[in-house]
């Protein structure tokens, strides 16, 4: 069975400072890999993916994110926080194509000016 | 291309009544998913539905709930007798077809059902 642990409910980091938001998957075989971010009462935002390639994978609004295999982690990060990246944000994980997603129960991000 | 659009966004009914969720998919796409998410927590598989097919609904309870997606119009997921538990926000997503496949899902709104 497929499963996504987000080890933090809250990450608080102050504006202008670099942010990770950890992300640890179990596929039983290879990973597709995403983020989501929601903004209160909104629905999901898609930010970025890996399905295969560079580990190092670049999204929207200058988020990022590092497959690592050996760790089983997908963290996401961006070097500079904005106050205006507060929001939830769930990592995902399924192992084939076109198959329903495995969501973390997310990491709300505070940002702080 | 519009996005996928809910309706309705906000949905308040009595416990015993019926609630009924609608989802269009965005343009060209042909698979469905329901998910479920209750306050506080991340977002829970319902069912997969392709045009007039159900693919996988392992995520469904086994009562009360069901789902479609006829031919033509939306993607309806009904629940009947609603209880409070089922109060949360129902959010549907839609894909492509196969190949070549992009990978993500593309989320609606959500409906936000409120059982009083």
């Amino acid at each position: 069975a497929q499963s996504v642990a987000q080890p933090e409910d809250q990450v608080k980091v102050a504006e202008g400072n670099p942010l990770t938001v950890k992300c640890t998957y179990s596929v039983s075989g290879n990973p597709y890999l995403f983020w989501y971010v929601q903004y209160p009462n909104r629905g999901l935002q898609f930010l970025l993916k890996y399905i295969t390639g560079d580990n190092l994978v670049k999204g929207s609004y200058g988020f990022e994110a590092e497959f690592n295999k050996s760790q089983t982690s997908f963290h996401l990060k961006k070097p500079s926080a904005l106050v205006s990246d507060s929001a939830l944000y769930f990592c995902a994980v399924r192992d084939r194509m076109n198959t329903p997603l495995v969501f973390g129960k997310g990491t709300r991000l505070s940002v702080i000016a | 291309n519009a996005g996928v659009m809910q309706n309705p966004r906000h949905l308040v009914r009595r416990r015993g009544q019926e609630a009924r969720l609608r989802c269009s998919p965005m343009k060209g796409h042909s698979h469905v998913y329901w998910y479920r998410q209750l306050p506080e927590e991340g977002l829970k598989f319902m069912v997969y539905l392709q045009k007039e097919n159900i693919i996988d609904e392992s995520g469904m309870p086994k009562e009360r709930f069901s789902a479609e997606f006829p031919k033509e119009g939306p993607s309806i997921l009904r629940i009947q007798q609603v209880v409070r538990g089922d109060s949360a926000a129902y959010f549907c997503a839609s894909s492509p077809p196969s190949g070549p496949p992009t990978g993500e899902q593309f989320f609606g709104p959500g409906t936000r059902l409120t059982v009083l």
